[in-house]
């Protein structure tokens, strides 16, 4: 059965360094999709993306984050200047339609120090 | 998106059904109810969706009231694997007002008991 997948699982990265999250999403799916969930917190949806660019975005995807399809394959997550309070989990997600269901990779974890 | 209201938690027992239930009172004509789970940390799980009429499927049912105020998720038989967060979404499909984005709130912790 096809998966979206993620790498890195594990991340550790220093204050204020630029991280790069990538995500592989099932191979015949149109929208790409990246949540947060910082620990013990709800699962919080950050940005769509279609046709080569964002759809809806929330607040928190500010002008520090970025998000890039540079190949058929890969959809990244890019995180400029990473703040302590970026650590979380960070799932990508993708769908066939707009309004149909998503389906969610495993995760990457970010730790910012 | 309506909201839901979910109990905070729930058990049950190995190998009975475990019935999930969420209130959507205020859910509008075209908002479809989706269900997915989370296992520890791991990437949430999409379960089962419908708008009006029960769905059924390898994983789980659903059943919709005809007032489509409240939903139950049902999984005939439950096993330890089965032990995870239920969120109970509701969602616009695209086209009128709705939205890319999955809200998720709190859940359900459900508890499969050997």
């Amino acid at each position: 059965e096809p998966e979206v997948t993620q790498t890195p699982s594990h991340q550790v990265t220093q204050m204020g360094q630029e991280v790069i999250l990538r995500c592989v999403p099932i191979s015949n799916h149109l929208y790409f999709y990246w949540y947060r969930q910082i620990l013990g917190q709800k699962v919080e949806f950050l940005v769509s993306f279609y046709n080569n660019e964002i759809s809806e975005k929330s607040e928190i995807f500010d002008d520090q984050f970025s998000v890039e399809r540079p190949d058929g394959s890969n959809f990244t997550l890019k995180i400029r200047s990473t703040k302590l309070e970026d650590s979380a989990m960070y799932f990508c997600a993708s769908s066939e339609a707009a309004w149909v269901p998503q389906y969610f990779g495993p995760g990457t974890r970010l730790t910012v120090l | 998106d309506a909201k839901t209201t979910q109990p905070t938690s729930m058990d049950c027992a190995e190998g009975r059904a475990a019935n999930l239930p969420c209130n959507h009172s205020t859910i509008s004509g075209n908002e479809y109810v989706y269900w997915y789970r989370q296992i520890h940390s791991q990437g949430p799980q999409y379960i089962i969706h419908g708008l009006k009429n029960n769905e059924t499927n390898e994983m789980a049912s659903l059943i919709i009231t005809e007032d489509r105020k409240s939903s139950t998720l049902i999984l005939p038989h439950a096993t330890l694997r089965d032990t995870a967060v239920y969120y109970c979404i509701v969602r616009v499909p695209l086209g009128g007002a709705g939205s890319y984005q999955l809200t998720f709130g709190k859940g359900t912790k459900l508890s499969v008991i050997p």
